[in-house]
């Protein structure tokens, strides 16, 4: 069973749509999080939801939006796509608390 | 909010040698300092992690030292294996479930 699991993997579109990606994760965890890591690889914080409450928010454009149907859950929306959202996503989520993130496979999205 | 600053940003060794990568941090309230290492193409997997009450920890070839003093914590892998060449990175949590992370290191192991 996929702990953490996010769709689609790959996704390609024009400048201006806007797209999502889904995450969910089975492992009944309270806090689940959206990373991005760009072509240097750098990992960057984006969301983080608890018990359906935002409670980071890393200078991420209004554009990038999180929405939490349920626990499990932690989907992102993306409008008006531009060049440099080009990267990685990740899902994540972790008991809450200090301790191991577990990461989804990530989503290469890219925009032309 | 908290800086983790990372090096060296690649790092190559032959097998069998040490490999060494260092972090250093901002927020003196961070508490917990985990070590992930991204496969290419991969998702990032934990290898280890150490606590603020605890200067040092090892499993196996792979051990962590934290000096919360100087701020700084540091990554050993010895007698590294070919399937040690990744990107390694770094954080630090400040809690609130806020993790940051290094810029990583991509450690090379030439067979």
């Amino acid at each position: 069973d996929t702990a953490v699991s996010q769709t689609p993997k790959y996704l390609v579109t024009q400048m201006g749509n806007d797209k999502s990606i889904k995450c969910e994760q089975n492992l009944g965890h309270d806090t689940m999080y959206w990373y991005k890591q760009d072509s240097k690889k750098f990992l960057k914080i984006m969301f983080s939801y608890n018990n359906k409450e935002l409670i980071i928010n890393e200078t991420v454009p209004n554009r990038f939006s999180p929405k939490s149907p349920d626990k499990a859950h932690l989907n992102l929306h993306i409008n008006s796509l531009e060049l440099g959202d080009s990267a990685v996503y990740f899902c994540a989520s972790s008991r809450g608390g200090p301790g191991e993130l577990f990461f989804g496979e990530g989503s290469r999205l890219t925009v032309l | 909010g908290e800086n983790v600053e990372q090096h060296p940003s690649t790092l190559s060794v032959q097998e069998g040698d040490s490999a060494v990568i260092k972090c250093t941090y901002s927020d003196s309230a961070s508490n917990y300092f985990p070590w992930y290492k991204q496969e290419l193409g991969k998702r990032p997997q934990l290898i280890i992690d150490i606590r603020s009450n605890v200067g040092e920890k090892k499993d196996q070839r792979i051990a962590v030292t934290l000096n919360k003093t100087a701020k700084h914590f540091s990554l050993h892998i010895t007698e590294t294996q070919p399937e040690d060449s990744a990107v390694y990175f770094c954080a630090a949590e400040t809690g609130a479930n806020n993790l940051f992370f290094g810029t990583g290191t991509r450690l090379t192991v030439i067979p």
